[in-house]
């Protein structure tokens, strides 16, 4: 079955430093996402690309992150520098289609996630 | 946003079939509805999707009445790899497809 899959699977950085997360989504998907889960907490959507943009961003999403598709099959997520609070695991995910009728297929796929800590 | 209401934990046995019944009271006509599982430390997997009536594959069958207010992810004869969290999402027909997650189901699979 075809995977995501996410390097590395936990990194640990310095408050204040750039962290760059990667992912290498399925190969003829055209959709691509970040979303974030804090340690006991809620998957949370951070933003979706298509088409070499960003199409939604949630609040979470602001300024210090940054988001790339630098070739055909590497999309990164990068955090300018790092607050404590950013500390959780970075799942990546991406889908073949946009849901237009009942019958699209459009299930995420997601990666097993990078843990991320922030000291 | 249609907001979902789903059971914070159920318990079950080795065997038994898991019904775990999701609440949508405010699903609009475009809004479809999509289960995940999660184990611990893992990303969200899709389990099974549907608009209306029933959908059945090799893992789960999903019921959703006619008014769609509701559904029912039925999990046939669960193993103790059922354990997990189970994520029931009313996804939008919008650009990007975001999926918003609530707290979920946590499943607790006995021997």
């Amino acid at each position: 079955e075809p995977e995501v899959t996410q390097t590395p699977s936990h990194q640990v950085t310095q408050m204040g430093q750039e962290v760059i997360l990667r992912c290498v989504p399925i190969s003829n998907h055209l959709y691509f996402y970040w979303y974030r889960q804090i340690l006991g907490q809620k998957v949370e959507f951070l933003v979706s690309f298509y088409n070499n943009e960003i199409s939604e961003k949630s609040e979470i999403f602001d300024d210090q992150f940054s988001v790339e598709r630098p070739d055909g099959s590497n999309f990164t997520l990068k955090i300018r520098s790092t607050k404590l609070e950013d500390s959780a695991m970075y799942f990546c995910a991406s889908s073949e289609a946009l849901r237009r009728t009942g019958d699209d297929d459009t299930e995420a796929f997601f990666g097993q996630g990078t843990r991320l800590t922030v000291v | 946003l249609a907001k979902t209401t789903q059971p914070i934990s159920m318990d079950s046995y080795e065997g038994q079939e898991v019904n775990i019944t999701c609440s949508h009271n405010n699903i609009a006509t475009n809004d479809y509805i999509t289960w995940y599982q999660q184990f611990p430390s893992q990303g969200p997997r899709f389990i099974i999707q549907g608009y209306k009536t029933k959908v059945t594959n090799e893992v789960a069958s999903l019921f959703i009445p006619a008014d769609r207010k509701s559904s029912t992810l039925s999990l046939p004869r669960v193993s103790l790899s059922d354990t997990a969290v189970y994520y029931c999402l009313v996804a939008h027909k919008a650009a990007g497809n975001k999926l918003t997650f609530g707290g979920g189901t946590r499943v607790l699979v006995k021997p």
